[in-house]
């Protein structure tokens, strides 16, 4: 247990349907990132915020996705309209601001998702 | 989009063997990390070299950098059972304010008992 938290664990919805998800970072660490992987591959970098802000978004992060981090701890990851493509497991990672040098990021457990 | 290429995909040996994974990139990096991965979780860190350095060891893990090849490899001796995980390489890219992981396709290791 790293303690990154993300719920739900898993989650089946039908196709159109908005789901959240939610990460609570480890307390003191004020930089977190959200992460997508699908089967068979690795990790594939969706968004960061540092504090509140969120700093840099990648291209796969569609219009139909929006995440927050309203006080600066925990962040939700919404998905409007889902599709079949949306089915991976949605990844969560911390890290603090001064161990930039190493970066090591300590991931939650995942949020699985599938789309039907 | 993946980093780069890891190798093998797969990899089954016997309890006791070392198991050899292989990892390939495409820029220039600040360090490399190595994670696992356990069926259906989350990922943990296992080790990180630096861009400067070639060679490091954590317990039975050995890590090599080789930057002008741009290849790392992580090497596990005496593997348990319990080493039976994906693993996956991810190289450190600078953002604007921070640094964001680009990971490689993973090995996947089963050790058998």
């Amino acid at each position: 247990d790293t303690g990154v938290s993300q719920d739900p664990r898993h989650k089946i919805t039908k196709r159109g349907q908005n789901v959240t998800f939610r990460c609570d970072p480890i307390s003191e660490h004020n930089r977190l990132y959200w992460y997508r992987q699908t089967l068979g591959q690795g990790p594939e970098f969706l968004t960061y915020f540092q504090n509140e802000a969120q700093l840099e978004k990648s291209r796969l992060l569609s219009d139909r996705f929006s995440a927050e981090r309203p006080k600066g701890s925990f962040s939700t990851l919404e998905i409007q309209r889902t599709e079949q493509g949306d089915s991976a497991m949605y990844l969560c990672a911390s890290s603090l601001i001064g161990q930039s040098l190493r970066n090591e990021q300590f991931f939650g457990p995942g949020t699985r998702l599938t789309v039907l | 989009s993946q980093q780069g290429e890891e190798d093998p995909q797969a990899l089954s040996i016997q309890e006791g063997e070392n198991a050899t994974m292989n990892c390939s990139y495409k820029t220039s990096i600040n360090n490399l990390q190595w994670y696992r991965q356990n069926s259906g979780r989350g990922l943990v860190h296992l080790i990180l070299i630096r861009s400067n350095e070639r060679e490091k060891h954590s317990g039975r893990l050995r890590v090599t950098l080789d930057t002008s090849k741009k290849s790392s490899s992580l090497l596990i001796t005496a593997s348990r059972a319990a080493d039976t995980a994906s693993y996956f390489c991810a190289t450190v890219v600078r953002m604007d304010s921070s640094y964001k992981l680009i990971f490689g396709s993973g090995t996947r290791l089963l050790v058998r008992p």
